[in-house]
């Protein structure tokens, strides 16, 4: 089946540093892959869909220049927080629908990332 | 729009039935999932359910869909321990995002 793997799972960085995520597509190609972000029990909050070789298009509310999204190849998404700040501590989630599979499939997600910033 | 929602939290004995309770608004979306998520852990895939069923069991999980209400429920037969986490129901409204409810917190208990 698809499988995405997301890395960091955890990560802990100072205000004002720049944190890179990475999600992959092990087995499948992802023309498309989304970017969520979940607050501590919460629901997931879609924030960026991330269009291989294009621009990523972002949620309302969501600002672009602090959370930079690049999908340089068809199984490699990455979400860069600039400039990071505590409020910007979340859960980080990725996702990805294997095209070659019926809907039924559904998404498969990353196992997360803990953004902690200090 | 795109609201989906849940109640928070569900409290069952273990062998007993679960039912989780899902309501969107979107009428467009084609297909609906239930997702599970465990602590500190992404989202699990359950089961789906297109929209023109009503019904759709896949061994101890049910899924009911009430288009005309907009209603969806899962229910989880003989639940376990192991059942404890976060369920999340998730529409496709007509597009390729996947908006996820508010999610139910379900608590197995001895």
């Amino acid at each position: 089946g698809a499988v995405v793997s997301q890395h960091p799972s955890r990560v802990i960085c100072k205000s004002g540093t720049s944190v890179k995520i990475e999600c992959r597509s092990l087995d499948f190609q992802a023309t498309t892959m989304f970017w969520y972000r979940q607050f501590p029990k919460k629901s997931l909050m879609l924030m960026a869909t991330s269009n291989e070789g294009s621009k990523a298009t972002y949620e309302q509310g969501v600002e672009k220049d602090k959370f930079l999204i690049n999908h340089a190849s068809l199984t490699l998404s990455t979400l860069t927080v600039t400039s990071a700040h505590p409020e910007d501590s979340s859960f980080y989630i990725c996702s990805a629908r294997d095209r070659g599979l019926g809907w039924n499939y559904g998404y498969t997600f990353g196992s997360g990332t803990r953004l902690t910033v200090v | 729009g795109e609201d989906v929602e849940q109640s928070l939290f569900l409290s069952v004995r273990e062998g007993d039935s679960s039912v989780i309770n899902c309501t969107y608004t979107d009428s467009s979306s084609t297909y609906l999932y239930w997702y599970k998520q465990e602590p500190g852990a992404g989202l699990q895939l359950l089961t789906y359910i297109f929209s023109n069923m009503d019904m759709k069991q896949d061994q101890r999980l049910t899924v009911l869909l009430n288009k005309k209400d907009k209603h969806l429920s899962l229910r989880i037969a003989d639940t376990q321990t192991g059942d404890s986490a976060i369920y999340f129901c998730a529409e496709t409204p007509n597009t390729d995002k996947l908006i996820f409810g508010t999610g139910t917190r379900l608590q197995v208990f001895p």
